[in-house]
C-alpha cells in the first residue's frame, strides 16, 4: 500500500481553469505539506498543515488554497491556472513539526498549463 | 536566493567505485541537513541526515560529511552500485523553522 498517495499523478488543462490535487497519508502522520518542483528543478516548500492547522504558508498566490479536511488528507485547489503553474507537486507528511522527524513524499503530480 | 546549492547537475561513476556527491549552503543558521534519493515517476525518499553537532554520519554504504566552517557537506556512495542510479537532493533546515530548503539535485549515473 502506497503511504503517501497523490490524485491525479497527470494533469493536463487550459489557462483560466480551476483544478484541484488531493493527497492522502496512510502512516498516521500528524504533518502534512504541499511541495513544488519548478522547471529548474528547485523543490520548494508551499504550505505545511499540522492537525488540519496551517503552520507554514510561503509566499504563494491566493489562487492555491490548501484545504485539510482531517490528519490524512491535504488537498490543494488552484484557481485561475496560469502557465507558470505548470510543474511537478509533491505533497508529503511526516509525524511531527520537527524539522528531524522524516518527510515522506508522495510520487507528484506533473500538472501541465496550456 | 539560492541557500542550498548542488553546483554538479549530473555525475557518472564506475560500479563498485566511491561516489562523492557536493552541497554547499549560505544560511549559517542551518543546523539540520538531509539527503534524499528520487527515482523517476517517484518521490524523493529520505536517505541520511546530519546534524550540525556532528561532523560526519555513516548508514551502510552512505557516508554524510559536513563542514560547518565550509558551510559544505558531501555525500559519499561506498561501493556504488547501478541501483544508486537517481537524483539525489540536499536539503537543509533550522530549528527555528519547520521547512526543508532543498538543492537543484545532482543525478547520478552508476555505470555496470
Amino acid at each position: 500500500d502506497t503511504a503517501v498517495s497523490q490524485t491525479p499523478k497527470y494533469l493536463v488543462t487550459q489557462m483560466g481553469n480551476d483544478k484541484s490535487i488531493k493527497c492522502e497519508q496512510n502512516l498516521g502522520h500528524d504533518t502534512m505539506y504541499w511541495y513544488k518542483q519548478d522547471s529548474k528543478k528547485f523543490l520548494k516548500i508551499m504550505f505545511s498543515y499540522n492537525n488540519k492547522e496551517l503552520i507554514i504558508n510561503e509566499t504563494v498566490p491566493n489562487r492555491f488554497s490548501p484545504k485539510s479536511p482531517d490528519k490524512a488528507h491535504l488537498n490543494l485547489h488552484i484557481n485561475s491556472l496560469e502557465l507558470g503553474d505548470s510543474a511537478v507537486y509533491f505533497c508529503a507528511s511526516s509525524r511531527g513539526t520537527g524539522i528531524q522527524e522524516t518527510q515522506y513524499f508522495g510520487p507528484g503530480t506533473r500538472l501541465l498549463v496550456l | 536566493d539560492q541557500q542550498v546549492k548542488q553546483n554538479s547537475p549530473s555525475l557518472s561513476v564506475q560500479e563498485g567505485r566511491i561516489s562523492i556527491l557536493n552541497c554547499d549552503y549560505t544560511n549559517s543558521m542551518f543546523d539540520y541537513f538531509l539527503w534524499y534519493k528520487k527515482y523517476p515517476a517517484e518521490g524523493p525518499t529520505f536517505l541520511i541526515s546530519i546534524s550540525s553537532i556532528k561532523d560526519k554520519n555513516e548508514d551502510g554504504r552512505f557516508t554524510v560529511f559536513l563542514n560547518k566552517s565550509a558551510k559544505h557537506l558531501s555525500l559519499h556512495i561506498v561501493p556504488s552500485q547501478p541501483g544508486d542510479s537517481a537524483v539525489y537532493f540536499c536539503a537543509a533546515s533550522d530549528t527555528g523553522t519547520y521547512k526543508y530548503i532543498f538543492g537543484t539535485g545532482t543525478r547520478l549515473k552508476v555505470l555496470a
